[in-house]
């Protein structure tokens, strides 16, 4: 069982179409970040979220860290085929960064 | 172009042999850490770092072994290895462990067949 679960698995959507990529624990966490991860290459942040209920925009992606800091969730509003890769979260646990099982996103023009 | 390198980036070994993968980073970072990436698991963690003289286990450690001599250089061996152990190897660093408001970076990854 990983420390972080992320849902769904797989999402394969049109282009245009909206999606939301979840994130959650039973484990409370100071911060979760979100990476993503193309083909071939090591993953890059996108994002770091502190603060319980905290929102934050990157341009068409929306991030949203829970009240009680265990899950957070990635939105992606009218997305675009340069929005397809792994999507993975990553948390602190006693100086250990792990990360979720990632959700794959596919996006088609 | 200062970042992290991993060497090889990808290599086919004979069950039972020893292989040691290579990291080296240059950003002076203190932490750093070994993942393996198969299909539907993610990332998880085998071994960290989280300064130079110090590591600790991640999830999957059992096979694995790391040294941390300098704050530059960690590597990952495999002292014998099994066809289980075919995966994806990513080596991460980033300024400081335990402080999860920090950017980790990664290497291009080794891509590892046992055979």
């Amino acid at each position: 069982t990983q420390l972080l679960e992320q849902s769904p698995q797989f999402l394969s959507i049109q282009e245009g179409e909206n999606l939301t990529v979840y994130c959650n624990s039973s484990s409370v966490f100071s911060s979760l970040q979100w990476y993503r991860q193309e083909p071939g290459e090591g993953p890059v942040l996108l994002v770091t979220v502190v603060t319980g209920g905290e929102v934050k925009k990157l341009k068409r992606l929306t991030f949203q860290f829970g009240d009680a800091r265990k899950d957070s969730s990635l939105h992606i509003t009218a997305a675009q085929p340069g929005d397809t890769g792994l999507y993975l979260c990553a948390g602190d646990s006693w100086g250990k960064l792990q990360f979720g099982a990632g959700t794959q996103v596919v996006v088609t023009p | 172009i200062a970042g992290i390198t991993q060497a090889p980036t990808s290599q086919i070994l004979a069950a039972g042999r020893r292989m040691t993968l290579r990291c080296t980073q240059d950003m002076r970072h203190n932490a750093m850490y070994w993942y393996r990436q198969d299909l539907g698991l993610g990332l998880r963690l085998i071994h960290y770092s989280n300064t130079a003289g110090t590591t600790g286990k991640g999830e999957v450690p059992d096979g694995y072994s790391v040294s941390r001599a300098n704050t530059d250089d960690f590597p990952l061996t495999l002292a014998s290895a099994v066809p289980s152990q075919t995966s994806v190897y990513f080596c991460a660093s980033r300024p400081e462990g335990g402080q999860a408001n920090t950017e980790a970076f990664f290497g291009q990854g080794t891509r590892l067949t046992v055979v």
